[in-house]
């Protein structure tokens, strides 16, 4: 049981390209999430998602976006990066209203 | 908008000494949870707690919750050095379905021999 998986885990972008960051859970939990983690700061929502093709906006959704088509994978795709979006990345699964599982986070640098 | 606050930001304390970290948020919620997460780590859940007067201890650690205060306390009991790290309160903004949680901005603890 591997929990929640993330790729890459480091990841150095110039400003202007795009990438996607990849998750899976192996727990069969409905909803996903992805957050980021600024420097000395707490988690902020990005999206997430309650179901296979069900995903709606966090708090920070500008600059990204996600899609869900299978239970297992909930992939963040960033387009035309920006160096406001250095930042660690991290996704999460849960069974609402328990505890969110983390995966070990993707460390993002753009410049 | 939910806005959590958690005090104090930093927090250095000797060995077998008890210590809280408090938890304020400003709009009703009684869905709260605590991480814990070590440097350069994901986090890991410490606990949930999701009704008033909720309490729970696993160790040294206890958290409770009261809703009417809007407000989470997690307890250091005789703190050992392998409990350095830093600590979050995160708070559900909705009360049922997914959760979609408002972080507070971490308590970095270090424990000194």
């Amino acid at each position: 049981n591997a929990g929640v998986t993330q790729t890459p885990k480091f990841r150095i972008l110039k400003i202007g390209q795009s990438m996607t960051l990849q998750c899976a859970q192996d727990m069969n939990h409905n909803y996903m999430y992805w957050y980021r983690q600024d420097p000395g700061m707490g988690l902020k929502l990005i999206y997430y998602s309650v179901g296979a093709g069900i995903t709606d906006k966090g708090e920070v959704p500008n600059g990204y976006n996600v899609s869900r088509s299978t239970t297992e994978d909930f992939p963040l795709r960033l387009e035309l990066a920006a160096p406001s979006q250095t930042s660690v990345y991290f996704c999460a699964s849960s069974a609402a209203p328990f505890e969110q599982y983390f995966g070990p986070g993707t460390r993002l640098t753009v410049t | 908008e939910l806005k959590v606050e958690q005090n104090p930001l930093f927090l250095s304390m000797q060995e077998g000494k008890n210590y809280t970290i408090y938890c304020n948020y400003s709009t009703t919620s009684d869905r709260l949870y605590w991480y814990r997460q070590d440097p350069g780590k994901s986090l890991e859940s410490l606990f949930v707690l999701l009704s008033n007067g909720a309490v729970k201890q696993e160790g040294r650690l206890m958290a409770s919750l009261d809703t009417k205060a809007r407000l989470s306390t997690l307890h250091i009991t005789a703190a050992v050095h392998d409990l350095s790290a830093t600590y979050f309160c995160a708070v559900d903004e909705v009360p049922q379905g997914a959760q979609k949680l408002v972080f507070g901005q971490g308590t970095r603890l270090t424990i000194n021999p």
